[in-house]
């Protein structure tokens, strides 16, 4: 299971794009590269998952560069809500391990 | 769609005590996971059910700690007896099945445990 490395905390502004990079040197193969988001007292929720080059939805978009070796969540327009910890995991099986997370704080 | 489940939200006992949680996954979830996070530190995978049956639990403690999902509806985690250290919260999840790469773990709010 790949170790994957991201910033420990991020400060932004409501109505900024923000952008998380993850590194993950030594992803396999098989991993997908799956971000979830955690506020207080709740549990992880899914943000977005991808295999290579670029995936967006209605939340988020997620970069992946052809050596997958790092990816970057981009949140477009945060907002005091966006508050949170945010977790990017190389995961190539059901096992999911998590790191530290990021915790992005967004001010008014 | 009611999501995932758990109960109870907060429990504080006695080292030595028993305690049992319980984790209701989405219906139709054939997968079941839980995972703990200690004061501190990350969150980490326990076990891994698919359907009745144990897939992983190569995350689980030690002996004191027993998971069980019988008809592969909701699931329980005992804890038997109960150390300082166990305080923490535990989350469940659950997840469709299929391959790896398409199962997206739906997480419940989690168990907030108390040792003293």
């Amino acid at each position: 299971l790949a170790k994957t490395t991201q910033p420990i905390s991020m400060d932004s502004y409501e109505g900024q794009e923000v952008n998380i990079t993850c590194s993950h040197n030594n992803i396999a193969t098989n991993d997908y590269i799956t971000w979830y988001q955690q506020f207080p007292s709740q549990g992880p929720r899914f943000i977005i998952q991808g295999y290579k080059t670029k995936v967006t939805n209605e939340v988020a978009s997620l970069f992946i560069p052809a050596d997958r070796k790092s990816s970057t969540l981009s949140l477009p327009r945060v907002s005091l809500s966006d508050t949170a910890v945010y977790y990017c995991l190389a995961r190539g099986g059901f096992k999911t391990i998590f790191g530290a997370g990021t915790r992005l704080f967004v001010k008014a | 769609e009611a999501g995932v489940t758990q109960f109870p939200s907060h429990s504080v006992i006695e080292k030595g005590q028993t305690v049992t949680l319980r984790c209701d996954p989405i219906s139709g979830h054939d997968n079941l996971y839980w995972y703990r996070r200690v004061m501190g530190k990350e969150i980490k995978f326990l076990l891994h059910f698919v359907k009745e049956s144990k897939q992983d639990e190569s995350g689980m403690p030690n002996n004191r700690f027993l998971a069980e999902r019988t008809g592969g509806t909701y699931s329980t985690l005992k804890v038997q007896p109960a150390e300082l250290e166990d305080s923490g919260v535990y989350f469940c999840a659950s997840s469709q099945g299929g391959t790896a790469k398409s199962d997206t773990q739906y997480f419940g709010p989690g168990t907030r445990l108390t040792v003293l």
